[in-house]
C-alpha cells in the first residue's frame, strides 16, 4: 500500500549529539511536512517542503534543518538537541485534495 | 487569525452509548475542517473533513462530524462507541489560500476519548 514511512520509529541520542530522522513516501504527493509533537499535545509544524522549495515555520528554532533530496524522501537533522526537543516527530504528505497522510512518527529520545 | 478550540482535555463515554468529541473554530473564509485520530504512539490517521456540501459528513470507523457554520462547529460524533475508539483525537483548520496542495492544518489541543467496558 502507498504510504508514509519514518525510521526509525524509536531513535535516543545524547545531548549536543546531531541525530537525523527519515520519511519516505510513495504517495508521490509534492508537499512534505515536519511536525514536531511533545507529550499528547497538537503536533506543531516546523516546515514543509513544496517539491524543492523549503518553508520554515517562523518560530522553529535553527538547531531544525531539513533535506529533500527527491520526491520521495525527506529528512530532519537536529544539529544539536537538547533535553527539550525530546518528542514525537511526524512527516506528513498531501495531495492536491488537501488531505494529509502522516507517517507513525520517530520518538525521539535525549540523553 | 486561524484557530480551534477543542474545550474538553478528556471524554469518557461508556461502550455502546453515543459519543460527541467538541471542536469549534476560528476562521476568515470558507473553512476547511478535518478530524484526525491518533492511538498510542502512533502518526495521525485521517477520520473525516468538510470542504463544502453536506453539513453531515461521514468518515472512517463509524465516524461522522457535523458541521454548523452559525455555531462555528464541527464536533465529532459517532452513534454506538466501541473500547477501541479510546484515543487522542484532534480537530484541524485548514489555513487558507496555498496553492498546489500545500496543507497547513492548526490543530486543536487534542481531546483524549476514553470509552470504558
Amino acid at each position: 500500500d502507498a504510504m508514509v514511512i519514518q525510521n526509525p520509529r524509536y531513535q535516543v541520542t545524547q545531548f549536543g549529539k546531531p541525530v537525523t530522522l527519515s520519511c519516505s513516501q510513495t504517495l508521490n504527493h509534492n508537499v512534505m511536512y515536519w511536525y514536531q509533537q511533545k507529550s499528547s499535545q497538537a503536533p506543531k509544524l516546523l516546515f514543509h517542503y513544496y517539491d524543492k522549495d523549503f518553508n520554515n515555520e517562523a518560530d522553529t528554532p535553527d538547531n531544525f534543518q531539513s533535506r529533500r533530496p527527491n520526491t520521495s524522501f525527506c529528512f530532519l537533522d537536529i544539529r544539536s538537541p537538547g533535553l527539550g526537543d525530546a518528542a514525537m516527530y511526524l512527516c506528513a504528505t498531501s495531495a492536491q485534495s488537501g488531505t494529509m497522510s502522516f507517517g507513525a512518527g520517530t520518538r525521539l529520545s535525549v540523553l | 487569525a486561524q484557530s480551534v478550540a477543542q474545550p474538553e482535555d478528556q471524554v469518557n463515554v461508556a461502550e455502546g452509548n453515543p459519543l460527541t468529541v467538541k471542536c469549534t473554530y476560528s476562521v476568515s473564509g470558507n473553512p476547511y475542517l478535518f478530524w484526525y485520530v491518533q492511538y498510542p504512539n502512533r502518526g495521525l490517521q485521517f477520520l473525516l473533513k468538510y470542504i463544502t456540501g453536506d453539513n453531515l459528513v461521514k468518515g472512517s470507523y463509524g465516524f461522522e462530524a457535523e458541521f454548523n457554520k452559525s455555531q462555528t462547529s464541527f464536533h465529532l460524533k459517532k452513534p454506538s462507541a466501541l473500547v477501541s475508539d479510546s484515543a487522542l483525537y484532534f480537530c484541524a483548520v485548514r489555513a487558507p489560500m496555498f496553492s498546489g496542495g500545500y496543507n497547513k492544518l492548526i490543530f486543536g489541543a487534542g481531546t483524549r476519548l476514553a470509552v470504558h467496558p
